[in-house]
């Protein structure tokens, strides 16, 4: 699998873009980037995901580079109900395995 | 608008106990699986099934067993609970469609103590 490397935590003003970043330069063509989150005492939320155009759904937007190496997840305007752990996974479309690592914590400030 | 149902919030079992994590999911979907969730480890599969009575070894199943007798519920067995098996024990189910399958709709988990 590629691995991805995303900050540890980031701080974010309400109202504002929160833009999180996540590096795979060890993707491969067949390989989709998705986006999960985890609030404090729940299950993880899947976001959103995409191959390599960008995509957009009504919780956020998903900005894929064109070498596909590195991709950001934009919440276009954050709530403080957006603070969580949000994790950045690389897997093919159909590989059951998804492996979540230790994410970025996302702290949203009023 | 529940859609994984995890039957236990949190459990306290003593050392040797036999537990059974329940799952239930109304989506009817294909895939199932169960993750555990320890600080500074992530989440880590243990168990997943693509179908009723079919199982599949995740990363660490040592220690676990699964039962799917139903489409609809995904049990995880520990056979003889230990202290390390103290975690959040996590549920999800996913489409068996090709593009579905990575699409997971989690449970809101379990924590379990073992004493």
């Amino acid at each position: 699998d590629a691995k991805t490397t995303q900050p540890t935590s980031m701080d974010c003003a309400e109202g504002r873009a929160a833009n999180l970043p996540c590096n795979h330069s060890t993707i491969s063509g067949n390989e989709y980037v998705y986006w999960y989150r985890q609030i404090h005492s729940q299950g993880p939320q899947y976001i959103i995901h995409g191959l390599k155009n960008n995509e957009t759904n009504e919780m956020a937007s998903l900005i894929i580079t064109e070498d596909r190496k590195s991709s950001t997840l934009i919440l276009p305007h954050a709530t403080l109900r957006d603070t969580a752990v949000y994790y950045c996974i690389v897997r093919v479309f159909n590989d059951y395995k998804l492996s979540f690592g230790a994410g970025t914590t996302v702290t949203v400030r009023a | 608008d529940v859609k994984v149902t995890q039957s236990s919030r949190y459990l306290v079992k003593r050392t040797g106990e036999k537990v059974f994590l329940e799952c239930v999911q109304d989506m009817d979907h294909e895939n199932m699986f169960w993750y555990r969730q320890d600080p500074g480890l992530g989440l880590r599969l243990i168990y997943f099934s693509y179908d009723v009575k079919m199982k599949e070894k995740g990363d660490i199943p040592e220690g676990y067993s699964v039962s799917r007798e139903k489409k609809e519920r995904f049990s995880l067995i520990l056979e003889s609970a230990s202290t390390n098996q103290t975690s959040m024990y996590l549920c999800a189910s996913s489409s068996g469609t090709a593009f579905g399958a990575n699409v997971l709709t989690f449970g809101a988990g379990s924590r379990l103590t073992v004493l």
